[in-house]
């Protein structure tokens, strides 16, 4: 069992479209990142939040960290082929700073 | 380009053998991280450096040995290698201590496969 659920696993949709990706986790993070990778690549970070209710924006993209500092969202407004890739939530637990961990991602492929 | 590399880009071997999988830190990063990526488990943490010291432990298995030199490039050895060692080896690396606040910036990674 992952210590961060990601769900869906998979998404296939159409450019366009919006979409929300879950992190979730039964134990409290000190934050949590975002990533995306592609084929072959490694992971890119692109963002970090710390504050539990924490919400950041990047361009089409929005991410929130929950209350708690269980759980996190990626919220994909008007999605373009671009936006292919595996996103990946990952962090480490507040009461353990000295383990990462990484989600068990989604794949999400954006039709044109 | 992340400024990370890593040496070889793709290992093949057969089981019961030994490799050492390179990794070079961005310029002025001091901590090194390395991860396994399988398709079962997906992207595992598996050890931590800071300059040259081990900072923090994932789960690495005991066959498995790394450090950091004074130059800050890392080694990854893999030993008594066994088929489900196969994986994408990836080393990231960051300013700081903290992998949950610093920006780790990730290599291209080392496609293992093992025979």
């Amino acid at each position: 069992t992952q210590l961060l659920e990601q769900s869906p696993q998979f998404l296939s949709i159409q450019e366009g479209e919006n979409l929300t990706v879950y992190c979730n986790s039964s134990s409290v993070f000190s934050s949590l990142q975002w990533y995306r990778q592609e084929p072959g690549e490694g992971p890119v970070l692109l963002v970090t939040v710390v504050t539990g209710g924490e919400v950041k924006k990047l361009k089409r993209l929005t991410f929130q960290f929950g209350d708690a500092r269980k759980d996190s969202s990626l919220h994909i407004t008007a999605a373009q082929p671009g936006d292919t890739g595996l996103y990946l939530c990952a962090g480490a637990r507040e009461d353990n700073f000295n383990k990462f961990y990484f989600g068990s991602g989604t794949k999400l492929n954006v039709k044109p | 380009d992340s400024g990370v590399t890593q040496t070889p880009k793709h290992l093949i071997t057969a089981t019961g053998q030994r490799v050492t999988l390179r990794c070079s830190p961005r310029s002025g990063d001091l901590s090194v991280y390395w991860y396994q990526q399988s398709l079962d488990q997906g992207l595992q943490f598996l050890i931590q450096y800071y300059n040259g010291e081990e900072r923090a432990k994932g789960n690495i298995l005991e066959r498995f040995s790394a450090q950091q030199f004074p130059d800050l490039h890392s080694e990854l050895n893999l030993s008594s290698l066994e088929l489900g060692d196969s994986a994408l080896y990836f080393c990231a690396s960051s300013v700081g201590t903290g992998a949950s606040t610093d920006t780790q910036y990730f290599g291209p990674g080392t496609r293992l496969t093992v025979l």
